[in-house]
This record gives C-alpha cells, structure tokens and sequence, in this order.
C-alpha cells in the first residue's frame, strides 16, 4: 500500500479514443505530480499541481490535459493520442511548505500501463 | 544540459556484497535535495534515501547510506550486504531551489543481484 492509488493499471486505447487516467493520494499532501516514463529515457515530468493549482506545465502536448479538482485527486484526460504516446505514466504527491521544500520526497503510484494502437 | 547523471547502464553485485551506484549532479542553486529511488521490475517507484544540500552529514536508512560529495557535485548511494530483492532499477533525482517542486531525475542504473 503506497498511500497513492492509480487506476487503471493498464490501458489499451485506439488513437481516436478519449480515456481519463485517475490519481488519488491518501497521504495529505498539498503537490501532486505527471511524469512519463518510456523505455530507455528518463522519467519526464509533465504537470505539477500545488494546492490544486498547475504550476508546472514541462511543454506537454495538448492531447494531455490534466484536472485537479483537490488535492487529493489528480487525472489525466487524453484524447488523440499517438503511437509514441505508449509508456507508463506515474503520479506521485508530496508535501510542499513554503519555504521548506527541499526535504520532502514524493510518493509514487503503481502507474498506469498505456498502450496505444 | 543533464541536471543528473548516472554514468552506469548496468550492475552486477554478488548477493551479500556491498555495491555503489554513482550519480553526478548539476546546479547553481546552494538550496537543493537529491533522492534516490528503486523501482522492481513491477513498476512501482519505492523512495530509499534523501540528502540535503546543507546536511552535514551523510545520510544513512538501515542498508542504504549515500555518499555525498558536495564539491564534486556527486551524491552516490551505497547498499550494504546486498540482497536478491534489491535486484531493480535506481534513480537518483535532485530536487531544486528553495520553493522548487520541479523533480529531476537521471536514466537510472539497472542492479542484478547474482546468488
């Protein structure tokens, strides 16, 4: 038990469909996280929320678009998705305190498992 | 430019021996954290260790300890009596600035453990 749950765990998609991943954390973190992390790169970050606002948007493709209703729920609504666009995709959540930010780790989800055909 | 290196693809260690996994960093901000992680083959990303940048001393959790070197930018995590379990890949991640909530991560180093 991670204290965040991500779901699905796997999902096979047509590139005209339209799918929501869902986060959720259970830890009372006030941050939480996208990354992307395909075969062979690094984990790349994709949108950061504080205290349900974005603060962080790393030059994603708009066929993401990401949607923190609180700070415990986090989704990524995808539409028109590409080949290239198959990876694991991980949220996490932290706690972000002003001036203290440094310390604090983030905490993964499982990930979901995205196929695109 | 890579904000973190981790210059070895690859590992083997003999279970119950001790090994070093190397990450290098690169920033001009005096206030940062570095992170290391495991992540099994399952997917599961597992948070193992954290050092400061003002930390004084390095930072030690049961078999994990890091090696932080500041002058030299690096910050390697060391495991101690290695077991099969630990078999996984490692991330070394550096957290920037004072306010910073952007994560950083390198390319990982895949660690097999031989029995």
């Amino acid at each position: 038990e991670t204290g965040v749950t991500q779901t699905p765990r796997h999902l096979v998609m047509g590139m005209t469909n339209k799918k929501s991943l869902k986060c959720e954390q259970h830890l009372g973190h006030n941050a939480m996280y996208w990354y992307k992390q395909s075969a062979k790169k690094p984990l790349e970050l994709m949108f950061v929320y504080s205290l349900e606002e974005r603060v962080e948007n790393n030059s994603v493709p708009s066929r993401f678009s990401p949607e923190c209703p609180n700070s415990s729920h986090l989704f990524l609504h995808l539409h028109t998705l590409q080949p290239e666009d198959s990876a694991l995709y991980l949220c996490a959540s932290s706690q972000d305190w002003q001036g203290r930010s440094g310390n604090q780790p983030q905490h993964f989800g499982d990930g979901t498992r995205l196929s695109i055909l | 430019a890579q904000k973190i290196t981790q210059t070895q693809p690859g590992m083997f260690v003999q279970e119950k021996e001790a090994v070093t996994l190397d990450c290098t960093y690169d920033t001009s901000d005096p206030s940062y954290g570095l992170f290391w992680y495991k992540q099994p083959s399952s997917g599961e990303m597992i948070f193992l260790i954290y050092q400061g940048s003002y930390d004084q001393q390095n930072a030690t959790e049961g078999r994990y300890s890091l090696n932080f070197q500041k002058a030299r930018k690096s910050a390697n995590l060391v495991i101690s009596a290695s077991q099969l379990g630990d078999s996984a890949m490692y991330f070394c991640a550096m957290r920037e600035g004072y306010y910073g909530q952007n994560f950083v991560f390198g390319p990982g180093t895949r660690l097999s453990v031989l029995p």
